[in-house]
């Protein structure tokens, strides 16, 4: 079954908006997750590494203020895209590391955010 | 120069023959190597993951590892159509836990 659950897998939204994203990790306390962008023909980029009580890291170049990760269990992290527009359109992917080190990423299922 | 490098094809290869894709990473304490493969609109699946130098098996999948040249390569045998995706390669950092990704070759199979 499904290791981490992401939601919604798909979002249609005016710009100017506010939109919300959902990470569980279902088997396991996840201290650590991250959260990844993918625009179309492109690879995945790390946008921000989420940490568990404390504040999220960000990657070079990613606005901490657009894009708020609020980290609050152990099992849930969120992606809250402020006032999007339509440059933010993107496929949004959170992971999850396993406990083990050198282990695999466990990935959600995508959120599809479309910014008209 | 990008971190990890793979040529963005299209690949395309009949069915029954063998792909290979390959990439190349440019930090030298990258540890961990990952091969992922994602169909258009999904997330990315893991296929093979490597650690060490030489080959590592899997069905009809081989990860090839060469630390010393920075090179890592993915051959799918007897490859199928339900193969044609987006392969990724990904490299994980010495002492973190982020994963570098390459831009993906898509691979088409031609039945």
């Amino acid at each position: 079954g499904a290791v981490v659950s992401q939601h919604p897998s798909r979002v249609i939204c005016k710009s100017g908006t506010s939109v919300k994203i959902e990470c569980r990790s279902l088997d396991f306390q996840a201290t650590t997750m991250f959260w990844y962008r993918q625009f179309p023909k492109q690879s995945l980029m790390l946008m921000a590494t989420s940490n568990e009580g404390s504040k999220a890291t960000y990657e070079q170049g990613v606005e901490k203020d657009k894009f708020l990760i609020n980290h609050a269990s152990l099992t849930l992290s969120t992606l809250t895209v402020t006032s999007a527009h339509p440059e933010d359109s993107s496929f949004y992917i959170c992971s999850v590391s396993p406990p083990s080190p050198n282990e695999k990423l466990f990935f959600g299922s995508g959120t599809q955010l479309s910014v008209l | 120069q990008k971190e990890v490098e793979q040529n963005s094809g299209p690949l395309s290869v009949p069915e029954g023959a063998i792909a290979s894709l390959n990439c190349t990473y440019s930090d030298r304490g990258s540890q961990s190597f990952f091969w992922y493969r994602q169909y258009s609109g999904k997330s990315p699946e893991l296929i093979m993951f490597i650690y060490s130098n030489g080959d590592k098996e899997d069905g009809r999948f081989t990860a090839q590892l060469n630390k010393a040249s920075q090179y890592v390569s993915l051959l799918i045998r007897d490859s199928q159509p339900s193969d044609s995706a987006t392969y990724l390669c990904a490299v994980l950092h010495f002492g973190n836990e982020k994963l570098t990704f390459g831009t993906g070759t898509r691979l088409t199979i031609i039945p």
